[in-house]
Order: structure tokens, then sequence, then C-alpha cells
């Protein structure tokens, strides 16, 4: 069964640095978003993207954060430089469609801890 | 803006029982959808079921059913012949009809007793 993958499954950095966080969402699969998951709290919205652009962004994608599709297979979230508070799982998910079809599929996370 | 509450931050239930998790939400919108994941201890993020708001039958997957009452804004989800394997934090999330992120609740642990 396709599944969505994501690497590294756990990245450790010092405040300052940059990040980026590898996803490969399922092969036929058109929208793709990155979610994250603070220890402990609630799963938080941060982007979509579809067809080369960003189609909806939550408050905290802020600009330290982009996201790419730099090939046919993988989708990238950056973080240029990283603070305490951005530790956290990341979480890659994508969906075949929008509309009445779409239903989103996750990765396995990255677990991103920052010194 | 949309927001999902789940009321019980832990439930726990014996091997082979029933157990129903509580979800509600809050929205202006009469189309759209709604999902229940489990995260097991490795964190990952799975579907268990959806449901489509435009639908009146209660969805079902195996052992997990949903009771869902548009009118109240619940959605709850039933586990029967509770396993070992069900162990794990369930969030109920919610979808607009032609949007793009999902809203998570605060999720509920689900212990299951042998």
């Amino acid at each position: 069964e396709p599944e969505v993958t994501q690497t590294p499954s756990h990245q450790v950095t010092q405040m300052g640095q940059e990040v980026i966080l590898r996803c490969v969402p399922i092969s036929n699969h058109l929208y793709f978003y990155w979610y994250r998951q603070i220890l402990g709290q609630k799963v938080e919205f941060l982007v979509s993207f579809y067809n080369n652009e960003i189609s909806e962004k939550s408050e905290i994608f802020d600009d330290q954060f982009s996201v790419e599709r730099p090939d046919g297979s993988n989708f990238t979230l950056k973080i240029r430089s990283t603070k305490l508070e951005d530790s956290a799982m990341y979480f890659c998910a994508s969906s075949a469609a929008r509309g009445r079809v779409q239903t989103q599929y996750f990765g396995p996370g990255t677990r991103l801890t920052v010194l | 803006a949309q927001t999902v509450t789940q009321s019980q931050p832990e439930m726990s239930v014996q091997e082979a029982e029933t157990v129903t998790l509580s979800c509600t939400y809050d929205t202006s919108e009469s189309d759209y959808y709604l999902f229940w994941y489990k995260q097991p201890p490795s964190r990952q993020m799975i579907l268990v079921i959806r449901q489509e708001a435009y639908k009146q039958q209660n969805a079902t997957e195996n052992r997990f059913s949903v009771n869902f009452q548009k009118a109240a804004k619940s959605f709850s989800l039933k586990i029967s012949d509770s396993q070992l394997g069900d162990a794990a934090m369930y969030f109920c999330a919610y979808r607009s009809e032609y949007g793009n992120k999902l809203v998570f609740g605060a999720g509920t642990i689900l212990r299951v007793k042998s």
C-alpha cells in the first residue's frame, strides 16, 4: 500500500540554524500539507501546497518557513533560523484531490529538537 | 473559524469491551468532513474513519463506527471488541467542503486493559 515517507525521523539542531525536512508524498497525489505537533498539544496546520504554489497557510507559517517541491517526488519544509519553540513533531500529508474525495494521508513525522 | 472539542482527555476500556470517544465541533457550514485519526506511541497519524456531512448514514470500518449527529454537531467514535493494539491517542478532525486544512481536537488517550 502506498504511503507517505519522511526523512529524517529525528533532527537535532542548534538555535538559529536552518533545517530542511523532507517528505515523499504518495505518488499520484497532487495536494501536499505540513502540520506540526508540539509535545502534548494538538496537531496544527501549517501550509498546503498545490500546483507548485501555496494554497493556504496558517498564522504559524511566517517568513521563516518555506516549502518547495524541488522535483517530481519530494516536498520539503525549510525553517530558516530555528527557534527553541520550533521543537515539535512535523507531519507531512498528501491527498489525491480536494473537495469531496479528499482524504489526507500522513507520514510518520520528523521529530525536530532545537537546542 | 471552526473548532473541534474532545472533552475526554483520557479513557480506559477492558479488552474485548466497547468504548465511545466523544467529539463535538462548531461550524456555520453545511457541508464538511469529519475524521478520526489514531496516533499510537510511534506518533504516526493513521486514518481510522471518515464521515461526509451530507451522508445521513453513519460510517463503519470493521470494529470502528461513528455516531454522527449533524444537528447536535457531534461525532463520536465507537470501538467494539477493543484490542490491545487500539491503545493510542485518538484525534477528531474537521475539514471544510472545499478547504485544505484539517482542524484537530486536543485528542483522547485510550488505554486498553488486559
